[in-house]
């Protein structure tokens, strides 16, 4: 059975720091890309940011470029996101996600497999 | 990246037909065959019911159909059922392997 299974989300100051992990069981997950996407409180998915199959390559939602840097450990399967300089409106659920249908260059935005999210909160 | 466009609600009474529709640009919706719909109930996480525009992942019922014209996809859901009842979300590959969300609409079954 597949299941992905974040944690690492909490209480933290604005300027401060989460490392939120994501660990992958029932399949490999060095066959897919991976992405985080996020809900704020009451509102829509935004999506923040995806990695490759083998983590050489790795996108980011403008308004956390140079903030977050995701990562994956294809030994352990599991993802990472590392949020630094954090703020209020990163304020949400962070989800992981499995794209089922990325090749080797191109995601496809088909998430066929979500986390039960991880609620992170910047407040002070 | 603007986020997609989508009415905020919908309704339909039982075993009736309702479509949402999703607008975005030549950018994004009207320029790939990557988009995908979600389901979400309260408090759970979203499910993938329909990816490139109108396929359907094994396990979802055929009522749920999606289709694409321009730069407007559209997810119909037909014969709707009390469960139905959920916030429903499009999405569409961005370009430079980005994706873009629409706001939700939230369907109730009257």
């Amino acid at each position: 059975e597949v299941q992905l299974v974040e944690s690492g989300g909490g209480l933290v100051q604005p300027g401060g720091s989460l490392r939120l992990s994501c660990a992958a069981s029932g399949f490999t997950s060095s066959d897919f890309w991976m992405s985080w996407v996020r809900q704020a409180p009451g509102k829509g998915l935004q999506w923040v940011a995806s990695i490759k199959q083998d983590g050489s390559d790795k996108y980011y939602v403008d308004s956390v470029k140079g903030r977050f840097t995701l990562s994956r450990d294809n030994t352990k399967n599991s993802l990472y996101l590392q949020m630094n300089s954090l703020r209020g409106e990163d304020t949400a659920v962070y989800y992981c996600a499995r794209d089922k249908w990325g090749d080797r260059f191109t995601i496809s935005g088909g998430l066929d497999y979500w986390g039960q999210g991880t609620q992170v909160t910047v407040s002070s | 990246q603007s986020a997609l466009t989508q009415p905020p609600s919908a309704s339909g009474s039982p075993r009736q037909s309702v479509t949402i529709s999703c607008t975005g640009t030549s950018s994004d919706v009207g320029g790939y065959h990557y988009v995908s719909w979600y389901q979400q109930h309260p408090g759970k996480a979203p499910k993938l019911i329909i990816y490139e525009v109108y396929k359907r992942p094994s396990g979802v019922p055929d009522r749920f159909s999606g289709s694409k014209s321009g730069n407007t996809a559209s997810l119909t859901v037909s014969g709707l059922q009390a469960e139905d009842e959920a916030d429903y979300f499009c999405s569409s590959y961005g370009g430079s392997n980005s994706l873009i969300f629409g706001g939700g609409t939230k369907l109730t079954v009257l």
